[in-house]
């Protein structure tokens, strides 16, 4: 399976503050993916991340909140905006390979808001 | 609203026992199932995955599929305290290569 790194590993912040979680695989995907698990909770899809056009969005998950970009078929951002103590969580990327697009996830960022 | 559910737990099983987790899901158009360990404080990570009805074998896991039942089970032989985690079963009814993840469930494998 690919190999996954996420930017940062964890980071405490303030809120009203942005952050960006970045996304990198070591060969070309098509399927990327970022998930927020809260404490003690299952993963949440936030979107999809498509390369070359817009991210698909989850019910619930809106752009302006969670912009998502993706450059090339190999690296992603997540930028959680304007944020609250409630976006504390892990937040995962995954990628889809093989004839299911079986997911893997990244290591996740674990974002702490004060 | 496409569900995929799983008891919390914890389950505990004594060193060496068999465990089963057990999963069921909504969607009866879902096609494929995942299972996934996830240590605390980890990413998860893939076990195994099936898409035919029936038992696959991987090791000391197995998984089972029932489509009639909607029913999704992962088995461990012979369990070892390392296999302590948190395990997620995840189906494919988000549509578009998206997953649906249950709660997980808890498992304890006691010395």
């Amino acid at each position: 399976s690919a190999v996954i790194s996420q930017k940062p590993s964890r980071d405490i912040c303030q809120r009203g503050t942005s952050l960006t979680i970045q996304c990198q695989v070591d060969s070309q995907v098509t399927m990327m993916f970022w998930y927020r698990q809260q404490p003690g909770q299952s993963l949440t899809l936030i979107a999809t991340a498509n390369q070359g056009s817009e991210a698909t969005y989850e019910s619930g998950f809106v752009i302006d909140k969670f912009p998502i970009s993706r450059p090339n078929l190999t690296f992603s951002t997540l930028t959680v905006s304007n944020m609250s103590p409630e976006d504390s969580s892990i937040y995962l990327c995954s990628v889809g390979q093989g004839i299911f697009e079986t997911q893997y996830f990244g290591p996740g960022t674990r974002l702490l808001v004060l | 609203q496409k569900e995929v559910e799983q008891n919390s737990g914890p389950l505990s099983v004594p060193e060496g026992a068999i465990a089963s987790l057990n999963c069921t899901y909504s969607d009866r158009g879902s096609q494929s199932f995942f299972w996934y360990r996830q240590y605390s404080g980890k990413s998860p990570e893939l076990i195994m995955f099936i898409y035919s009805n029936g038992d696959k074998e991987d090791g000391r896991f197995t998984a089972q599929l029932n489509k009639a039942s909607q029913y999704v089970s992962l088995l461990i032989r012979d369990s070892q305290p390392s296999d302590s985690a948190t395990y997620l079963c995840a189906s494919d009814s988000g549509g578009g290569n998206k997953l649906t993840f249950g709660t997980g469930t808890q498992l304890k494998v006691e010395l």
